[in-house]
């Protein structure tokens, strides 16, 4: 158990719907992350909170909203999507942000997006 | 439900060491394991093992797959302080669009 949770393990959807991801973390992290992982291609890094402030944005397409109310919980609220958006969303969190000397980091199981 | 456990959680040594970093894991219809080295804010992709028994190796990294007990192992011999890192490991299965399962990862800290 890593301490960061999502919800839910797998989702499917339709190109019309809205749905929202969560992620938890009840480790007194201060930064948040959400990440891309797609068949046969490496590890996007999406998004990045610190103390609850967006500091990062990958050119992450709007269809993709992130919020993140506290520093215990980041959502990707996601609508109008691709079928090319399929894919495994992980979030993960940090006590500070990822750096030269902090690469303590905790990932989550992950969510399973299929888009049909 | 696949699952990737990977020990240990962390791992503090000097420079010069050789560390084994393990992962194993319980999945169905197995495809392919991956590892990656996290030292910034996304994973670098170090090696992809398919098959058992054959060692891959870039530089002073190895890492070889057993498929009869469900591991993997990731070899760094003659550590540096560049090898402090994150090392995650993760699950590619024929289920679910080849979609990965990641274990928790191993903190590793190379002091000089």
């Amino acid at each position: 158990e890593t301490g960061v949770t999502q919800t839910p393990r797998h989702l499917v959807m339709g190109m019309t719907n809205k749905k929202s991801l969560k992620c938890e973390q009840h480790l007194g992290h201060n930064a948040m992350y959400w990440y891309k992982q797609s068949a046969k291609k490496p590890l996007e890094l999406m998004f990045v909170y610190n103390f609850k402030e967006q500091t990062e944005n990958n050119s992450v397409p709007s269809r993709f909203s992130p919020e993140c109310p506290n520093s215990s919980h980041l959502f990707l609220h996601l609508h109008t999507l691709q079928p090319e958006d399929s894919a495994l969303y992980l979030c993960a969190s940090s006590p500070q942000l990822l750096g030269a000397d902090q690469y303590e980091q905790y990932f989550g199981p992950g969510t399973r997006l299929t888009v049909t | 439900e696949d699952k990737v456990v990977q020990s240990p959680l962390s791992l503090v040594v000097h420079e010069g060491d050789t560390v084994t970093l393990n992962c194993s894991y319980e999945v169905t219809n197995f495809r392919s394991l991956l590892w990656y080295k996290q030292e910034k804010k996304a994973p670098t992709f170090l090696f992809m093992l398919t098959s058992s028994g054959i060692e891959k190796k870039s530089g002073r990294l190895s890492s070889i797959l057993d498929k009869k007990e469900l591991f993997s192992i990731l070899n760094i011999t003659a550590t540096q302080t560049g090898d402090s890192a994150i090392y995650l490991c993760a699950v590619e299965s024929y289920n679910a669009g080849n979609m990965l399962t990641f274990g928790g990862g191993t903190r590793l800290m190379v002091k000089p």
